[in-house]
């Protein structure tokens, strides 16, 4: 399994500002992603972060409005960018165990109002 | 690419009684699926997971079943407890997870 833990735990932003989300996991990881949840919806892939390359982003976001990076294979961010009311979400970061389980497991979570 | 679909999306139960959760997806070619649960406000803790070569799962009153040819999930919880109250998300992985809407669970005392 793995443990891991994001900061901050929630914030309420102004809109046109920026926030950088950290998650930090317990054991090295070569996959992390982030995922986010708007109110009453269910989980959106996105983007994956490799550790030494760029995120790959899945269809709908794009790295201007969220860059991550991903610096060593325990550590990654996330940066809400140029953030409106619609970013106000439960932002995820989850990684997956080795070998072929590919068993996923999530931080606590970032709640974001943006205002 | 792949659609999570979980019937129902609520559910209200005396305390006791059993649950019966229901996943389905359309691509079959997965690595496993998961079930996770989630508190409001909370992130997810996983509560089992199935192979795509296993046909059950069990963990303490938890009991997850795949069929994988016809693309559907089910998660049973016995003797359902007020503590069970929380939303059940199934998430069907093929590298990347594909979640469902959930299904949003009270137990009433």
């Amino acid at each position: 399994s793995a443990v891991i833990s994001q900061k901050p735990s929630r914030d309420i932003c102004q809109r046109g500002t920026s926030l950088t989300i950290q998650c930090q996991v317990d054991s090295q990881v070569t996959m992390m992603f982030w995922y986010r949840q708007q109110p009453g919806q269910s989980l959106t892939l996105i983007a994956t972060a490799n550790q030494g390359s760029e995120a790959t982003y899945e269809s709908g976001f794009v790295i201007d409005k969220f860059p991550i990076s991903r610096p060593n294979l325990t550590f990654s961010t996330l940066t809400v960018s140029n953030m409106s009311p619609e970013d106000s979400s439960i932002y995820l970061c989850s990684v997956h165990t080795s070998g072929s389980l590919y068993e996923q497991y999530f931080g606590p979570g970032t709640r974001l109002t943006v205002t | 690419k792949q659609e999570v679909t979980q019937i129902p999306a609520a559910l209200s139960v005396p305390e006791g009684e059993n649950l019966v959760l229901n996943c389905s997806f359309t691509d079959s070619a997965i690595y496993n699926l998961q079930w996770f649960r989630q508190d409001p406000g909370k992130g997810l803790t996983s509560l089992l997971l199935i192979q795509s070569s296993q046909r059950e799962q069990t963990s303490g009153r938890l009991n997850a079943s795949l069929d994988k040819s016809s693309g559907r999930s089910t998660l049973y919880i016995a003797a359902s407890q007020p503590g069970d109250s929380a939303t059940y998300l199934c998430a069907v992985n093929d590298y990347k997870l594909s979640f469902g809407a959930g299904t949003t669970v009270t137990v009433r005392a």
